[in-house]
C-alpha cells in the first residue's frame, strides 16, 4: 500500500533553532503534499499544500516565512520551522496525494513531535 | 480548520455496542468526506468516505451518514472492538482544490 514517511519523528531543541521536517512518499509520485499542525487533544489544521515544482499555498494565519516548504521533487516535501519557539511546539503531519489519484488517495505520516525548550 | 480551539469530546462504549460518531462541517460547498481514526501519536487512518451526491455508505462494521441540509456526518461502528479505541475525525473537501478540513474530533475508548 502507499506509505509516506516522515522524518524525524521527535525532535527536542533550543529556542532559536530551525528544525527540518521531511515528509517522502515511498513508493508513489506526489505532486501534492500537505501539512498539518495537531495541538494535544486537537484537530488537525491544515497549514500550507504543497506543490512539486512551485511555491507553496499557505492558509490564512499561517507564517510563510516561519514555516518554510519547499517540494523539490516527486517523493520529497520538507517544513522548516524557522527560529523556532516554545510556542511552535507541536505535533506536525504530513500527507501525500498519489499524482492522478482520486480524492481519497491522501496518505497520512506518523506525524513529527516538536518540542523547543 | 473551522473547528480548530475546541475540546475533543469523548465517548466511551462497551465491546459489542455500536458507536455512533458525529461530525458537524461548516462549508456547503463541500463535496467530499472523510472519516479517519488516529490512534496515538501516529497519522490519520482513511476508514470510510461518502461523496454529496449519497446520503449513507456502508463499509465493513462501518456506515457513514451524510445530511446536507444540516450539515451533519455521523459514523455509525457495528459490534465496536477495544482495537476501535482512537480518536476519530472527520474531514471535509471543497469542491474546488485538494485540501481537507478536519472537524473537531472524538475521542472513542471501549471499555473491555
Amino acid at each position: 500500500g502507499a506509505v509516506v514517511s516522515q522524518h524525524p519523528s521527535r525532535v527536542i531543541c533550543k529556542s532559536g533553532t530551525s528544525v527540518k521536517i521531511e515528509c517522502r512518499s515511498l513508493d508513489f509520485q506526489a505532486t501534492t503534499m500537505f501539512w498539518y499542525r495537531q495541538f494535544p487533544k486537537k484537530s488537525l489544521m491544515l497549514m500550507a499544500t504543497s506543490n512539486e515544482g512551485s511555491k507553496a499555498t499557505y492558509e490564512q494565519g499561517v507564517e510563510k516565512d516561519k514555516f518554510l516548504i519547499n517540494h523539490a521533487s516527486l517523493t520529497l516535501s520538507t517544513l522548516t520551522v524557522t527560529s523556532a519557539h516554545p510556542e511552535d511546539s507541536s505535533f506536525y503531519i504530513c500527507s501525500a496525494t498519489r499524482t492522478g489519484g482520486l480524492q481519497s488517495s491522501q496518505h497520512f505520516g506518523d506525524g513529527t513531535r516538536l518540542s523547543i525548550l | 480548520g473551522e473547528s480548530v480551539g475546541l475540546h475533543l469530546p469523548t465517548l466511551s462504549v462497551q465491546e459489542g455496542d455500536n458507536s455512533i460518531i458525529n461530525c458537524a462541517y461548516s462549508n456547503s460547498a463541500s463535496d467530499y468526506f472523510i472519516w479517519y481514526k488516529q490512534e496515538s501519536g501516529k497519522g490519520p487512518q482513511f476508514i470510510i468516505d461518502i461523496r454529496s451526491n449519497m446520503d449513507k455508505r456502508q463499509g465493513q462494521r462501518v456506515t457513514v451518514l451524510l445530511n446536507k441540509t444540516v450539515k451533519h456526518l455521523s459514523l455509525q461502528i457495528a459490534a465496536t472492538q477495544p482495537g476501535d479505541s482512537a480518536v476519530y475525525f472527520c474531514a471535509e473537501n471543497l469542491r474546488t482544490g485538494n485540501q481537507f478540513y478536519f472537524g473537531t474530533g472524538t475521542s472513542l475508548t471501549v471499555i473491555p
